[in-house]
Protein backbone atom coordinates (compact mmCIF):
# COMPACT_ATOMS: atom_id res chain seq x y z
CA UNK A 1 0.00 0.00 0.00
CA UNK A 2 0.90 3.43 -0.59
CA UNK A 3 2.69 5.06 2.30
CA UNK A 4 4.78 8.98 2.68
CA UNK A 5 6.42 8.66 6.27
CA UNK A 6 7.66 12.40 7.21
CA UNK A 7 10.30 12.95 9.44
CA UNK A 8 9.95 14.05 12.97
CA UNK A 9 9.14 17.59 14.29
CA UNK A 10 11.79 20.36 14.28
CA UNK A 11 12.40 23.06 16.93
CA UNK A 12 14.80 26.00 15.11
CA UNK A 13 15.91 29.47 15.78
CA UNK A 14 15.09 32.14 13.21
CA UNK A 15 17.39 32.47 10.80
CA UNK A 16 17.80 28.52 10.59
CA UNK A 17 17.86 26.09 8.15
CA UNK A 18 15.71 23.10 8.38
CA UNK A 19 15.37 20.07 5.92
CA UNK A 20 12.03 17.94 6.19
CA UNK A 21 11.92 14.53 4.27
CA UNK A 22 9.13 12.43 3.22
CA UNK A 23 10.04 8.17 2.10
CA UNK A 24 7.67 7.23 -0.05
CA UNK A 25 6.58 3.25 -0.53
CA UNK A 26 4.30 1.07 -2.02
CA UNK A 27 4.25 2.54 -5.81
CA UNK A 28 6.69 3.77 -8.49
CA UNK A 29 8.49 6.86 -6.96
CA UNK A 30 9.53 8.55 -10.11
CA UNK A 31 6.03 8.01 -11.72
CA UNK A 32 4.12 10.32 -9.46
CA UNK A 33 5.35 13.84 -8.68
CA UNK A 34 5.24 14.95 -5.57
CA UNK A 35 3.07 17.84 -3.67
CA UNK A 36 3.76 20.02 -0.65
CA UNK A 37 1.38 21.55 1.33
CA UNK A 38 1.48 24.19 4.62
CA UNK A 39 -0.81 24.43 7.61
CA UNK A 40 0.09 26.89 10.04
CA UNK A 41 -1.76 26.41 13.52
CA UNK A 42 -5.20 26.60 13.48
CA UNK A 43 -5.39 27.82 9.50
CA UNK A 44 -6.35 26.15 6.52
CA UNK A 45 -3.91 24.31 4.42
CA UNK A 46 -1.62 26.26 1.74
CA UNK A 47 -0.32 24.65 -1.65
CA UNK A 48 3.18 25.11 -2.18
CA UNK A 49 4.16 23.64 -5.01
CA UNK A 50 5.33 20.37 -6.64
CA UNK A 51 8.41 18.28 -7.78
CA UNK A 52 8.39 16.23 -10.95
CA UNK A 53 9.81 12.83 -9.26
CA UNK A 54 11.00 11.66 -13.07
CA UNK A 55 12.83 15.36 -13.66
CA UNK A 56 13.35 16.96 -10.60
CA UNK A 57 12.00 20.36 -11.91
CA UNK A 58 10.44 22.20 -8.89
CA UNK A 59 7.66 24.27 -9.67
CA UNK A 60 6.80 26.95 -6.83
CA UNK A 61 3.59 28.99 -5.56
CA UNK A 62 4.81 32.90 -5.44
CA UNK A 63 4.61 32.78 -1.93
CA UNK A 64 7.13 29.70 -1.76
CA UNK A 65 10.06 30.75 -4.62
CA UNK A 66 13.38 31.78 -2.42
CA UNK A 67 13.61 30.48 0.89
CA UNK A 68 12.08 27.04 -0.07
CA UNK A 69 14.11 24.08 -1.96
CA UNK A 70 12.16 21.07 -3.12
CA UNK A 71 14.73 18.14 -4.00
CA UNK A 72 14.88 14.89 -4.05
CA UNK A 73 16.58 11.16 -4.03
CA UNK A 74 14.97 9.02 -5.97
CA UNK A 75 17.43 6.03 -5.19
CA UNK A 76 15.70 6.08 -1.74
CA UNK A 77 12.33 7.44 -2.92
CA UNK A 78 12.36 10.52 -0.50
CA UNK A 79 11.54 14.10 -1.10
CA UNK A 80 12.97 16.59 0.31
CA UNK A 81 11.53 20.67 1.29
CA UNK A 82 14.25 22.40 2.82
CA UNK A 83 13.64 26.15 4.47
CA UNK A 84 16.37 28.51 4.68
CA UNK A 85 16.41 31.85 7.06
CA UNK A 86 13.43 30.54 8.74
CA UNK A 87 10.97 32.92 10.22
CA UNK A 88 8.67 33.06 12.89
CA UNK A 89 5.89 32.85 10.24
CA UNK A 90 6.91 29.48 9.07
CA UNK A 91 6.06 27.68 12.01
CA UNK A 92 4.02 25.35 10.97
CA UNK A 93 2.89 21.68 9.71
CA UNK A 94 4.62 20.51 6.38
CA UNK A 95 2.71 18.05 4.41
CA UNK A 96 4.02 15.87 1.30
CA UNK A 97 1.65 14.54 -0.75
CA UNK A 98 1.86 12.14 -3.71
CA UNK A 99 0.20 13.49 -7.19
CA UNK A 100 -2.74 11.01 -8.49
CA UNK A 101 -2.82 12.64 -12.09
CA UNK A 102 0.65 14.74 -12.44
CA UNK A 103 1.08 18.42 -12.69
CA UNK A 104 0.78 19.00 -8.93
CA UNK A 105 -3.34 19.42 -8.29
CA UNK A 106 -4.19 15.93 -7.40
CA UNK A 107 -2.80 15.24 -3.83
CA UNK A 108 -4.19 11.64 -3.49
CA UNK A 109 -2.11 10.17 -0.42
CA UNK A 110 -0.06 12.57 2.23
CA UNK A 111 2.10 12.04 4.68
CA UNK A 112 1.76 12.55 8.27
CA UNK A 113 3.07 15.66 8.30
CA UNK A 114 5.97 17.33 10.25
CA UNK A 115 5.71 20.05 12.54
CA UNK A 116 8.23 22.76 12.09
CA UNK A 117 8.63 25.41 14.81
CA UNK A 118 10.35 28.51 14.49
CA UNK A 119 11.09 30.03 17.91
CA UNK A 120 13.98 32.04 19.81
CA UNK B 1 -4.49 33.62 -8.08
CA UNK B 2 -7.74 31.52 -8.22
CA UNK B 3 -9.78 32.19 -4.96
CA UNK B 4 -12.20 29.39 -3.06
CA UNK B 5 -14.83 30.39 -1.12
CA UNK B 6 -16.84 27.43 0.87
CA UNK B 7 -19.91 27.82 3.13
CA UNK B 8 -20.60 27.43 5.73
CA UNK B 9 -17.43 28.23 7.84
CA UNK B 10 -19.09 25.63 10.54
CA UNK B 11 -22.32 23.38 11.44
CA UNK B 12 -23.37 21.50 13.36
CA UNK B 13 -25.62 18.19 12.47
CA UNK B 14 -26.63 14.98 13.68
CA UNK B 15 -25.87 11.50 12.98
CA UNK B 16 -27.51 10.22 10.15
CA UNK B 17 -28.43 13.57 9.03
CA UNK B 18 -27.78 15.17 5.60
CA UNK B 19 -25.54 17.75 5.33
CA UNK B 20 -24.17 20.05 1.93
CA UNK B 21 -21.06 22.22 1.94
CA UNK B 22 -21.06 24.39 -1.39
CA UNK B 23 -17.71 25.40 -2.35
CA UNK B 24 -17.35 28.80 -4.83
CA UNK B 25 -14.58 29.37 -7.44
CA UNK B 26 -13.65 33.04 -8.51
CA UNK B 27 -13.98 32.24 -11.80
CA UNK B 28 -14.65 29.39 -13.66
CA UNK B 29 -12.91 26.06 -13.45
CA UNK B 30 -14.84 23.43 -15.18
CA UNK B 31 -14.98 20.23 -13.25
CA UNK B 32 -11.12 20.36 -10.97
CA UNK B 33 -12.36 20.40 -8.00
CA UNK B 34 -11.14 18.02 -5.57
CA UNK B 35 -12.73 17.55 -1.63
CA UNK B 36 -10.86 16.41 1.04
CA UNK B 37 -11.61 16.04 5.16
CA UNK B 38 -8.96 16.46 8.04
CA UNK B 39 -9.76 15.33 11.34
CA UNK B 40 -7.45 17.16 14.09
CA UNK B 41 -3.43 16.06 14.27
CA UNK B 42 -4.18 14.26 11.37
CA UNK B 43 -3.39 14.40 7.68
CA UNK B 44 -6.39 15.40 5.09
CA UNK B 45 -7.63 12.69 3.55
CA UNK B 46 -8.87 12.63 -0.26
CA UNK B 47 -12.23 12.05 -0.65
CA UNK B 48 -13.41 13.35 -4.32
CA UNK B 49 -11.55 14.30 -7.26
CA UNK B 50 -12.82 16.11 -10.81
CA UNK B 51 -15.75 17.38 -8.92
CA UNK B 52 -17.52 14.10 -8.50
CA UNK B 53 -15.50 10.96 -8.60
CA UNK B 54 -15.29 8.91 -5.41
CA UNK B 55 -11.64 8.68 -4.47
CA UNK B 56 -11.20 4.59 -4.06
CA UNK B 57 -12.11 3.28 -0.57
CA UNK B 58 -14.63 6.39 0.19
CA UNK B 59 -17.86 5.65 1.45
CA UNK B 60 -20.46 6.36 -1.02
CA UNK B 61 -22.30 8.81 2.03
CA UNK B 62 -20.03 11.24 0.04
CA UNK B 63 -21.44 12.77 -3.25
CA UNK B 64 -19.98 15.70 -4.93
CA UNK B 65 -21.34 17.66 -8.06
CA UNK B 66 -21.01 20.86 -10.12
CA UNK B 67 -19.06 22.18 -12.81
CA UNK B 68 -17.65 26.10 -13.37
CA UNK B 69 -18.11 28.19 -9.95
CA UNK B 70 -19.98 26.73 -7.72
CA UNK B 71 -19.52 23.09 -6.32
CA UNK B 72 -20.85 20.71 -3.40
CA UNK B 73 -20.17 18.06 -1.34
CA UNK B 74 -23.05 15.96 0.21
CA UNK B 75 -22.90 13.51 3.00
CA UNK B 76 -26.11 11.15 3.15
CA UNK B 77 -26.75 9.76 6.56
CA UNK B 78 -23.62 11.35 8.59
CA UNK B 79 -21.47 8.82 10.91
CA UNK B 80 -19.59 9.48 13.67
CA UNK B 81 -16.09 9.81 11.92
CA UNK B 82 -17.39 12.39 9.22
CA UNK B 83 -16.93 14.55 11.93
CA UNK B 84 -14.06 16.83 10.51
CA UNK B 85 -12.76 20.04 8.65
CA UNK B 86 -13.86 19.49 4.89
CA UNK B 87 -11.35 21.43 2.46
CA UNK B 88 -12.38 22.09 -1.32
CA UNK B 89 -9.08 22.64 -3.81
CA UNK B 90 -9.25 23.48 -7.69
CA UNK B 91 -7.00 21.88 -9.23
CA UNK B 92 -7.47 24.16 -12.83
CA UNK B 93 -4.99 26.34 -12.32
CA UNK B 94 -1.53 27.10 -10.03
CA UNK B 95 -1.08 27.52 -7.76
CA UNK B 96 -3.96 25.28 -6.70
CA UNK B 97 -5.58 26.81 -3.87
CA UNK B 98 -7.57 25.65 -1.34
CA UNK B 99 -10.84 27.17 0.65
CA UNK B 100 -11.12 27.86 3.94
CA UNK B 101 -12.33 24.78 5.45
CA UNK B 102 -15.72 24.01 6.87
CA UNK B 103 -15.91 22.53 10.03
CA UNK B 104 -18.27 19.50 10.44
CA UNK B 105 -19.52 19.76 14.12
CA UNK B 106 -21.58 17.19 16.46
CA UNK B 107 -25.05 18.55 17.38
Amino acid sequence: QVQLVQSGSELKKPGASVKVSCEASGYTFTAYPMIWVRQAPGRGLEWMGWINTNTGKPTYAQAFRGRFVFSLDTSVSTAYLQISSLEADDTATYYCAKDLAGGGGWPDYWGQGTLVTVSS
Amino acid sequence: DIQMTQSPSSLSASVGDRVTITCRASQPISYYLNWFHQKPGKAPKFLIHSASSLQSGVPSRFSGSGSGTEFTLTITGLQPEDFATYYCQQSYSPPYTFGQGTKLEIK
